[in-house]
């Protein structure tokens, strides 16, 4: 079982629509959650951290469930620009981390 | 503002040959982490650097070997390359540990071994 868990999608939403995406992590010992951006053949970048009061930037929201295990990720009023890959990444110690497999976005005109 | 910088961007081996990546952190960036990531699918952790010093080890094969330098520079030597190793490498760099810190990503070396 790995140890972060996304549904890969693809989620095809038109444009102003609002989306969720949700990601597991199998060890309750895990510290630090992010979520990733991924444009095709780029390199990941931050989109945000999420803390277990849950935080929001502008038309982002994330969530963090430590009982569950599982963080989301909430986009509002989708934008063409938005249409990426997003990766959850989990940090369960140290150094090391574990993305997700990523979920497709695509939003469409 | 200064990005992490990979070189070189692209590289093309065959089988059993032998490669080196680099990476240059962020100036003031103290740790250095390396991924892999196969076509379609997620960056897999392989090594982190704190210091100079390995601080975090994924699963990077027996024939990979790394080091961080003294001016924070860290190479990948990748020996006895085959097919599967044709991959996108990234090597991301944060000031401090990273999950405290925010981890800042290279824009990868392409490897294509054939």
């Amino acid at each position: 079982r790995k140890e972060v868990e996304q549904d890969p999608g693809p989620f095809n939403v038109p444009e102003g629509a609002t989306v969720a995406f949700n990601c597991t992590y199998s060890n309750s010992a895990s510290q630090s959650f992010f979520w990733y951006r991924q444009d095709c053949r780029k390199e990941p970048k931050l989109l945000m951290s999420v803390y277990s009061s849950g935080n929001e930037d502008g038309r982002f929201t994330a969530q963090l469930n430590r009982a569950s295990q599982y963080i989301s990720l909430l986009i509002r009023d989708s934008k063409l620009s938005d249409s990426a890959t997003y990766l959850c990444v989990v940090n369960e110690r140290g150094n090391q981390f574990y993305f997700g497999t990523g979920t497709s976005l695509t939003v469409i005109p | 503002a200064a990005g992490v910088i990979q070189s070189p961007r692209h590289l093309i081996k065959e089988k059993r040959e032998t490669a080196t990546l680099k990476c240059y952190p962020i100036p003031r960036h103290d740790t250095v982490y390396w991924y892999q990531q196969g076509p379609g699918q997620d960056p897999q952790f392989l090594i982190s650097f704190y210091e100079k010093m390995q601080s975090d080890k994924g699963s990077i094969p027996d024939r990979f070997s790394a080091q961080q330098f003294s001016d924070y520079h860290s190479e990948l030597n990748m020996s006895s390359l085959e097919l599967g190793d044709s991959a996108l490498y990234f090597c991301a760099s944060s000031r401090g540990l990273a999950r405290l810190e925010t981890q800042y990503f290279g824009p990868g070396t392409r490897l294509l071994v054939l």
